[in-house]
This record gives C-alpha cells, structure tokens and sequence, in this order.
C-alpha cells in the first residue's frame, strides 16, 4: 500500500517568515495530493491540493509543489502569521481514499 | 466544498454504554462517507467507509461489530460505539467525499470512556 513520510515533525517560525512542510510517497500511481490543516480540538480543513499533471499552484500565501519522478511535494507557507499556527497532513490518494501523513505542528511566533 | 456538520463535538459516557455519533452533509448528496479515529498527536486512522444504501466497508482490524455503521441517506451517517471501554477514548471524525476526491471533514467528536 501507499506510504507518506512527512518532514518536519515541528516547525518552530517567526512572524513573517516563510514555513515549508515536505511529503514523500511510494506508490507511483497516486495522483491526488491534498493538504489539510487542523486546529486543536477541530476536524481537518482542506486548505489546497496539486493533480499528478501539475507542477506546481498558488493560493496567495500557500502553495505546492509536486515532483512525480522523486515522488515528493511541498507545501510552503509565506508571511506567516500567527493564526498560521496548527497541524498540517499532507496525503496522497489514487483511489480516493487517501493516506496521510503524521503531521506536523506548525508554530508560528508573534 | 461540502459543509460537513458533526455532532456531539464531545461525550463523555460510562464503560459498557453505547454511543452514537451522528455526520451530516448540509450541501451535497454524499453517496460515500468516511469515519476516521485519531489519537493525541497522531495521524488519522481510517475505520472505515460508508456507503448510502449498503453496508459499511471496515479497514482491517477494526470490529464491526463494535463499531456500527449506519448510511441511511445521502445526507446522514452514523457512528455507533457499543459497549464503550476506556479503550475507545478517542478523537473521531467524519468525510465526505465531494467531486474530484475532495474530502471535507467534520468538526469531530471527542469520546471519553469512563
């Protein structure tokens, strides 16, 4: 089955400063990659995601990047802000049941 | 995307209850859902999948039997822990899937086992 990694564990930021959160996968059949935020006590929230065909997308502050030969993505985080601060998952989907990664909590100093 | 609403967000019951946590999709005719579990600090576990109008599809190693599935709408799913144990404390959540395999979860529900 599908396996994710995902890199840092904790992410320690100032104010204003940029946040980059890796993920590799195994199966190269997967073609979905999501990126979901969660804030303490709450359920996940889909906050971007990349297709297989796509290199790279924006969504003002946040983007990802997708390298299908190294099988790897990112997702960075510009200007970050305080409210920045909380898990992200990434996850890696072929059949629409995604795996996720183990996260990591995103700590942003005002 | 899909407004996924969840409740309760929180139980706390007695060992050897029943608890029933209820997923429902506000906007859009959710013909699958997912129940997920997480522990403290840890990823999402998959239990298992719901589909309307037919029997669950549960993960390997998860007891249906325990877990009770119910999908009887396009807009409801629901979540039947039985005989709670302190065991089953937990974080659960529910998905739907939308257009695209884009997944919207719930608000979640935190269940204490006393």
């Amino acid at each position: 089955g599908e396996n994710v990694e995902q890199h840092p564990s904790t992410l320690s930021v100032q104010e204003g400063d940029s946040a980059v959160i890796k993920c590799t996968y195994s199966d190269s059949a997967s073609n979905y990659f999501p990126w979901y935020k969660q804030e303490l006590g709450k359920g996940p929230q889909l906050i971007i995601d990349i297709r297989s065909n796509v290199g790279e997308k924006k969504d003002q502050r946040i983007a990802v990047t997708l390298n299908k030969t190294a099988k790897h993505f990112s997702l960075h985080i510009t200007e970050t802000q305080p409210e920045d601060s909380a898990v992200y998952f990434c996850a890696a989907s072929r059949s629409y049941i995604p795996t996720f990664g183990r996260g990591t909590s995103l700590i942003v100093h005002p | 995307g899909a407004v996924v609403s969840q409740h309760p967000s929180w139980v706390i019951c007695k060992s050897g209850t029943s608890v029933k946590i209820e997923c429902r999709s506000l906007d859009f005719q959710a013909t699958t859902m997912f129940w997920y579990r997480q522990f403290p600090k840890q990823s999402l576990m998959l239990m298992a999948t719901s589909n309307e109008g037919s029997k669950a599809t549960y993960e390997q190693g998860v007891e249906k039997d325990k877990f009770l599935i119910n999908h009887a709408s396009l807009t409801l799913s629901t979540l039947t822990v039985t005989s709670a144990h302190p065991e089953d404390s937990s974080f659960y959540i529910c998905s739907v899937e939308a257009t695209n395999e884009k997944l919207f979860f719930g608000s979640g529900t935190q269940l204490s086992v006393l």
